[in-house]
């Protein structure tokens, strides 16, 4: 079955930028879903098919997805954007990154 | 607004049977496909089974196909999860989230989760 690799923490300052990756072979030719939960919270899409946005959620958040990494790029992380992001590509999540505001 | 709300959740010995329901309202519920995902204490999201709008295409993980069972009922806007032969590591907060189309595929709405618990 197909497989996601994420690492399991990324840190960052705040107004800094993260960047969580995704692994997985050949990726670029999925469509790749970002989902951000935080504790006690169900999940929340952030990104889907790659780089689109649902309503609401903040231009800050970005998607890009080739070769064999998806990208959710963060840009001016707040303290507010801690938390696990997980990526999905069709019925496969990947283990999750627990993103840390410094 | 869109609402799922799961229940049937429960503490259950190992070998045992749970049908998890949930309730959907705020949106045409024959018009989603429908998942069920779960999340072990302290772990990562895992894809359970996902059913299409009309309930003819189901599909499992191999880590429950044989053992639970997925079938809505678009009458009345409910969703379940049939689960027979339970495992420790079934122990998760199961999750019913909806699809944003017809089939599968990513979902922009979830439930609050029913928790169930299969002791060692």
């Amino acid at each position: 079955s197909y497989v996601l690799t994420q690492a399991p923490s990324v840190s960052v300052a705040p107004r800094q930028t993260a960047t969580i990756t995704c692994g997985g072979d050949d990726i670029g030719r999925k469509s790749v879903h970002w989902y951000q939960q935080k504790p006690g919270q169900a999940p929340m899409v952030v990104v889907y098919d790659d780089t689109a946005r649902p309503s609401g959620i903040p231009e800050r958040f970005s998607g890009s997805n080739s070769g064999n990494t998806a990208i959710l790029t963060i840009s001016r992380v707040e303290a507010g954007d801690e938390a696990d992001y997980y990526c999905q590509v069709q019925e496969v999540f990947g283990g999750g990154t627990k993103l840390t505001v410094l | 607004q869109v609402q799922l709300v799961e229940s049937g959740g429960g503490v259950v010995q190992p070998g045992g049977s749970l049908r998890l329901s949930c309730a959907a309202s705020g949106f045409r519920f024959s018009d989603h496909g429908m998942h069920w995902v779960r999340q072990a204490p302290g772990k990562g999201l895992e894809w359970v089974a996902v059913i299409w709008y009309d309930g003819n295409n189901k599909y499992y993980a191999d880590s429950v196909k044989g053992r639970f069972t997925i079938s809505r009922d678009n009458v009345n806007s409910r969703l379940y999860l049939e689960m027979n032969s339970l495992r420790v590591d079934d122990t998760a907060l199961y999750y019913c989230a909806r699809v944003r189309g017809i089939s599968t595929g990513w979902a922009d709405y979830w439930g609050q989760g029913t928790l169930v618990t299969v002791p060692s």
